[in-house]
């Protein structure tokens, strides 16, 4: 597709249920970068892949958080026993290359978890 | 360790010029970019300053002085659809951005 395509668009979990988020990548771009943002602030990096081999997951919590790129499958993100701090909106983006410095990464319309 | 500062808010009036800055601290220099986030949408990439000096998109405008570690978004003629937070960003070695906590621009008619 010509954009990166996240569902569900809004998640509501109670307290220690589990999440899972999807993400479809422009088709084409071999790069997946997960990001958490908390109320309207900064993003959180959380992992990056390259085709189904995860680049970087060094802003993971890995005891509640993993993610998955498999081949013809959208990524996923999923959270195990979430927690009210996990409400956020996730972000999903892609890119053609790896190399980010002056190289556009697109972003999906978010994923709002709402943890109650 | 890398971070940006920018401030949290910034109020202008339509029409009128708006300059929003950045400052960053980073182990490594690969450019700055500038993301446009509207309320409840996704971030959208705006411009990147590679080098120094200035780089014009139409109404907007980005600079980059790499010995200052200081750069800003220049957005003039601004309109109401202009009102969103804009977040400054860098990429690091190993090819992940780190963005700013973001400026909410408050445009007023």
């Amino acid at each position: 597709g010509e954009e990166v395509a996240q569902t569900p668009k809004h998640l509501v979990r109670g307290e220690g249920q589990k999440a899972k988020l999807y993400c479809a990548p422009i088709k084409g771009h071999s790069y997946v970068f997960w990001y958490q943002q908390v109320l309207k602030n900064e993003f959180k990096f959380l992992i990056s892949f390259q085709n189904e081999n995860v680049f970087d997951e060094t802003g993971m919590p890995k005891e509640r958080f993993s993610a998955k790129c498999l081949p013809n499958s959208p990524c996923s993100l999923e959270i195990q026993a979430t927690k009210l701090e996990d409400s956020a909106v996730y972000f999903c983006a892609s890119s053609q290359l790896g190399d980010t410095a002056g190289n556009t990464i697109y972003f999906g319309e978010g994923s709002w978890l709402t943890v109650v | 360790g890398q971070s940006l500062e920018q401030p949290s808010e910034v109020t202008a009036v339509e029409g009128a010029i708006v300059q929003i800055n950045c400052t960053y601290q980073t182990s490594g220099f690969y450019g700055l970019s500038w993301y446009q986030q509207h309320d409840g949408g996704a971030p959208t990439f705006l411009s990147y300053n590679g080098l120094d000096g200035l780089e014009e998109t139409g109404r907007f405008s980005s600079f980059l002085s790499r010995s200052d570690s200081y750069g800003y978004l220049l957005l003039q003629e601004l309109q109401m659809k202009d009102s969103a937070s804009y977040f400054c960003a860098v990429p690091n070695r190993d090819d992940k951005i780190i963005f700013g906590k973001g400026t909410r621009l408050h445009i007023l008619p």
